[in-house]
């Protein structure tokens, strides 16, 4: 009983393609988050949507857009991918105020 | 600007040791700290967050303010405890902001037999 979903966990492209990673969450939460974490193995947070609207957008180049077509999904779209958008991206949600849940993360490798 | 560093990227101890992992942060206002784990092959989760005060697993971690620190620790390392722990803060308790954590870099734990 998955709560917290990635799709794909793995994904190889080469530069200069527009890729998509969606998450879905199951467990009735009203927040949903895009993290990246990168080689060094940072986490950084990229988006927050609470109930569909965004409210956490940090300083992410605008080729990344998030997309929540409603409070179990948020996806994210990335345009003209660059060698530097390698990374691990977790979702995650909670309810407002509270815990995060993190999905397994997709690796995302660009050539 | 809000910052944490965990100054070990790597940590090893032999089961039945004592483990600290150290944590610090850099935040002008109220923080609100946490520690996450990630077992191998698992999802980040969760450990403990200061404001509960609670035990898990046998870790604890208390927030020293004038330190700025929220070391993590335990008495009696087990072969289990091996993973990669985050530490994590917030800087409101509660409100939109409250996921936007900010991670440390993270430190790896090996507890050998």
């Amino acid at each position: 009983d998955t709560a917290v979903s990635q799709t794909p966990k793995y994904l190889v492209t080469q530069m200069g393609n527009d890729k998509s990673i969606k998450c879905e969450q199951n467990l009735g939460h009203d927040t949903m988050y895009w993290y990246k974490q990168d080689s060094k193995k940072f986490l950084k947070i990229m988006f927050s949507y609470n109930n569909k609207e965004l409210i956490i957008n940090e300083t992410v180049p605008n080729r990344f857009s998030p997309k929540s077509p409603d409070k179990a999904h948020l996806n994210l779209h990335i345009n003209s991918l660059e060698l530097g958008d390698s990374a691990v991206y977790f979702c995650a949600s909670s309810q407002l105020g509270g815990e995060l849940f993190f999905g397994e993360g997709s690796r995302l490798t660009v050539l | 600007a809000q910052r944490v560093t965990q100054p070990e990227k790597l940590l090893s101890v032999f089961k039945g040791a004592p483990v600290e992992l150290k944590c610090n942060y850099s935040y002008s206002g109220s923080p609100e700290l946490f520690w996450y784990v990630q077992y191998s092959r698992q999802r980040l989760q969760l450990l403990l967050r200061h404001i509960s005060r609670e035990s898990i697993k046998g870790f604890t971690a208390d927030l020293n303010k004038g330190e700025t620190s929220f070391h993590l620790k335990k008495p009696f390392a087990q072969e289990e405890d091996s993973a990669m722990y985050y530490c994590a803060l917030t800087g409101n308790a509660g409100g939109t902001s409250y996921g936007k954590l900010t991670f440390g870099q993270g430190t790896i734990l090996t507890v050998h037999p």
